[in-house]
């Protein structure tokens, strides 16, 4: 089956350092990835989709010049997280679907960001 | 856009027993409604989707029904075992997006 391999699984890091989080389907093309955010015991919001080939479209509230979306590859999307705070200490996961808008989602194994 | 309300947000059940879980949906445009399986620190999990042409759809001991009309969809899981323990999310896509919309999720418990 589809598999999306997000990388790292863990990044400690301190205040004001960027970290860079890699989401990459392994075996299918995705031309649209997204990445959510969860807090503990949270639902998973929608940060942004982003979209290979051009800009990241972001969900209201997200700041695009705080996390920033690469995907220049059919295969990789890479979210930068700059200048991070104790409050971007968070699981960030990616997903990808496979096809169509009502094809399955595919997630990523998560990344546990903890800023100090 | 779409919203996704989720209950119960917690849910205990003997081994054994049925669990149901529900959702609401507000956007009637809104056709794919999948269910994903969280356990702690890990990645959601698809168990079951339905679409909107379709009423009911069984996988073993898991179960989906959907009621357009009143724009809400059920989970069921018969004979509960402690490993269904996990946190479930319903979710819904919106037709004029691509990303899915998730409802709060809902902390699954089996009692051994």
């Amino acid at each position: 089956g589809a598999v999306v391999s997000q990388h790292p699984s863990r990044v400690i890091c301190k205040s004001g350092t960027s970290v860079k989080i890699e989401c990459r389907s392994l075996d299918f093309q995705a031309t649209t990835m997204f990445w959510y955010r969860q807090f503990p015991k949270k639902s998973l919001m929608l940060m942004a989709t982003s979209n290979e080939g051009s800009k990241a479209t972001y969900e209201q509230g997200v700041e695009k010049d705080k996390f920033l979306i690469n995907h220049a590859s059919l295969t990789l999307s890479t979210l930068t997280v700059t200048s991070a705070h104790p409050e971007d200490s968070s699981f960030y996961i990616c997903s990808a679907r496979t096809g169509a808008r009502d094809s399955p989602l595919h997630f990523g194994n998560g990344t546990r960001l903890t800023v100090t | 856009g779409e919203n996704v309300e989720q209950h119960p947000s917690t849910l205990s059940v003997q081994e054994g027993d049925s669990a149901v879980i529900k959702c609401t949906y507000s956007d009637s445009a809104s056709n794919y409604f999948p269910w994903y399986k969280q356990e702690l620190g890990k990645r959601p999990q698809l168990i079951i989707d339905i679409r909107s042409n379709v009423g009911e759809k069984k996988d073993q001991r898991i179960a989906v029904t959907l009621n357009k009309t009143a724009k809400h969809f059920s989970l069921h899981i018969t004979e509960t075992q402690p490993e269904d323990s996990a946190v479930y999310f319903c979710a819904a896509i919106h037709t004029g997006r691509r990303a899915l919309t998730f409802g709060s999720g809902t902390r699954l418990q089996v009692q051994p």
